[in-house]
């Protein structure tokens, strides 16, 4: 069974456009989150969820807007899509029990032409 | 910005122990050190963590050192499949807290 799932894998599409990204865990955990990887393979946090409520939203365009409908989603919708968005965008989830080491999904390659 | 310094790359053979160092002189008191790995065109996965002790689990042992300013990452018997980016990072241990990646060690296994 997949942990965390991610949809669809892989994006393309014209500047411009809008677009989501959806998330998915059945890990019953309570925080989820969206990752950025760009060309340089630097990995950096874009926001994080606990129960649904936003508790970390990094310097990140307001085009990018997490939604959370409940605890086991987290999509990503971003409007206006630049050449600049291009990059991997991993989600990734947490218990908040000690420990909460974060479990990622496959990744979601988005290519804007 | 990443609190930790790691060696850009490792090489070992399969089968032998790989040991990946990892600096962290600016940890705080309630700061944990993590490592997670990244096998190439997948998400990031968690390895171990620890706060004083060793610890060893089913994929590693981190040994952190008495001062707590170092680490080191030890993969008992790297098999091909454990190339990979391994990354150090330490952080509070709170529901919530991002992980803060660098540039992490890439590690390759030949046989």
């Amino acid at each position: 069974d997949t942990a965390v799932s991610q949809t669809p894998k892989y994006l393309v599409t014209q500047m411009g456009n809008d677009k989501s990204i959806k998330c998915e865990q059945n890990l019953g955990h309570d925080t989820m989150y969206w990752y950025k990887q760009d060309s340089k393979k630097f990995l950096k946090i874009m926001f994080s969820y606990n129960n649904k409520e936003l508790i970390i939203n990094e310097t990140v365009p307001n085009r990018f807007s997490p939604k959370s409908p409940d605890k086991a989603h987290l999509n990503l919708h971003i409007n206006s899509l630049e050449l600049g968005d291009s990059a991997v965008y991993f989600c990734a989830s947490s218990h908040n029990e000690n420990g909460n080491e974060q479990y990622f999904g496959p990744g979601t390659r988005l290519t804007v032409t | 910005d990443a609190k930790t310094t790691q060696p850009t790359s490792m090489d070992c053979a399969e089968g032998r122990a790989a040991n990946l160092p990892c600096n962290h002189s600016t940890i705080s008191g309630n700061e944990y050190v993590y490592w997670y790995r990244q096998i190439h065109s997948q998400g990031p996965q968690y390895i171990i963590h620890g706060l004083k002790n060793n610890e060893t689990n089913e994929m590693a042992s981190l040994i952190i050192t008495e001062d707590r300013k170092s680490s080191t990452l030890i993969l008992p018997h790297a098999t091909l499949r454990d190339t990979a980016v391994y990354y150090c990072i330490v952080r509070v241990n709170q529901a919530g807290t991002a992980l803060i990646f660098g540039k992490g060690t890439t590690l390759s296994v030949s046989s």
